[in-house]
């Protein structure tokens, strides 16, 4: 099973500032199959980015993915205040699929 | 609209069983794959389960095999978790989500507002 490593766990930033999250994966990941989450509290889970860098239908382009091979990174180019929430990575290999636990991105 | 509506979560004995639906509405339920994932109080997001858009395969994450039973009713539009046997580390709330993609990448697209599942004696 393919582990993901999510860091920081806890981000703190004010409004404005750029955010980077790291997302390390045991083994090598197919970019097809990586993506990353954004959930509130009290919320499901909302798609912000598929495919390592695509972003998924009206999620603003400050969000932005890139990587490859076992090292992924989401970068929020501007936090705005209903960015602050938490953020997962995921992928899918051999009909197995795993989330990173989570980084969380809090107001400073 | 589209949609994902899950139920039949509450509070369950352990050692006990509990049926969770997921009604999808809005798209052709049939032509996709169907998961369900878990994320107990305070915790991460865990995937449990997987079935294929027609049933043929199924696949669980190691900690529910042989306990937990996903299916699904494409005449109702409807993905089904049958848990038994459950343990108070089950205590989560359960989500269905439709995985999709593009004929290169594949994700997550569509989530419902899930169903809580509280294992205690």
């Amino acid at each position: 099973e393919i582990v993901l490593t999510q860091s920081p766990g806890t981000l703190s930033l004010s409004p404005g500032e750029r955010a980077t999250l790291s997302c390390r994966a045991s083994q090598s990941v197919s970019s097809s199959y990586l993506a990353w989450y954004q959930q509130k509290p009290g919320q499901a889970p909302r798609l912000l980015i598929y495919g390592v860098s695509n972003r998924a239908t009206g999620i603003p382009d400050r969000f932005s993915g890139s990587g490859s091979g076992t090292d992924f990174t989401l970068t929020i180019s501007g936090l705005e205040p209903e960015d602050f929430a938490v953020y997962y990575c995921q992928q899918s290999v051999g009909s197995r699929w795993t989330f990173g636990q989570g980084t969380k991105v809090e107001i400073k | 609209q589209v949609q994902l509506v899950e139920s039949g979560g509450g509070v369950v004995q352990p050692g006990r069983s509990l049926r969770l639906s997921c009604a999808a509405s809005g798209f052709t339920f049939s032509y996709y794959g169907m998961h369900w994932v878990r994320q107990a109080p305070g915790k991460g997001l865990e995937w449990v389960a997987v079935i294929w858009y027609d049933g043929s395969n199924e696949y669980y994450v190691d900690s529910v095999k042989g306990r937990f039973n996903i299916s699904r009713d494409n005449s109702k539009n409807t993905l089904y978790l049958q848990m038994n046997n459950v343990r108070a580390d089950d205590t989560a709330v359960y989500y269905c989500t439709r995985w999709t993609g593009d004929e290169i990448n594949w994700y997550f697209d569509l989530w419902g507002r899930g169903t809580l599942v509280t294992v205690s004696s």
